[in-house]
């Protein structure tokens, strides 16, 4: 059974580029989440989806940042006109339908902005 | 809001010896879960140990226990017979019952001396 993946792993934009980010979460998981992890500082919670619904969105920058999580494939998190402060890791965790209250992580996708 | 609180910025034993990591965390609920994730260099992140709220056992798992003390709103890891392997970032983490959205600490970078 798979686990959560994530690409790209590295990426590396110029300011004013778009940057994508792409999670399929483990087999059967139907929840995916959203952190970001600035260089020496713990995770924050960005968004939270189900199939085809943002549940929770409070963490996420109010412009130039969007997610989805289309019926089909994977969950997509779209940077658009990065500036250097998007520079960091992007997690990606999912957790099955029925909560545990654990979630399981991706090995994360790192954006360096130019 | 929820706050996790890690006060110890880095740490550092020798192999062999036990060491205890410092949370304490803040909410008006009283049932959710927290726990522990450890971050090696290869980044990823990896539940350590688990705790629900409602249970006053605390939880083990092999070398990692921890001391929850619900009252004072305290969850220490200790790590017992310390190994190499076990250097990596450790963040304490919240949530919620029947929400995974995590509220994490900011870590402390701990270091195991050969």
């Amino acid at each position: 059974n798979a686990g959560v993946m994530q690409n790209p792993r590295h990426l590396v934009r110029r300011r004013g580029q778009e940057a994508r980010l792409r999670c399929s979460p483990m087999k059967g998981h139907s929840h995916v989440y959203w952190y970001r992890q600035l260089p020496e500082e713990g995770l924050k919670f960005m968004v939270y989806l189900q199939k085809e619904n943002i549940i929770d969105e409070s963490g996420m920058p109010k412009e130039r940042f969007s997610a989805e999580f289309p019926k089909e494939g994977p969950s997509i998190l779209r940077i658009q006109q990065v500036v250097r402060g998007d520079s960091a890791a992007y997690f990606c965790a999912s957790s099955p339908p029925r909560t545990t209250g654990e979630l399981f992580f991706g090995e994360g996708s790192r954006l360096t902005v130019l | 809001a929820q706050t996790v609180t890690q006060s110890q910025p880095e740490m550092s034993v020798q192999e062999a010896e036990t060491v205890t990591l410092s949370c304490t965390y803040d909410t008006s609920e009283s049932n959710y879960y927290l726990f522990w994730y450890k971050q090696p260099p290869s980044r990823q992140m990896i539940l350590v140990i688990r705790q629900e709220a409602y249970k006053q056992q605390n939880a083990t798992e092999n070398r990692f226990s921890v001391n929850f003390q619900k009252a004072a709103k305290s969850f220490s890891l200790k790590i017992s017979d310390s190994q190499l392997g076990d250097t990596a970032m450790y963040f304490c983490a919240f949530t919620n019952f029947g929400n995974e959205k995590l509220t994490f600490g900011t870590g402390t970078r701990l270091t195991i001396i050969p």
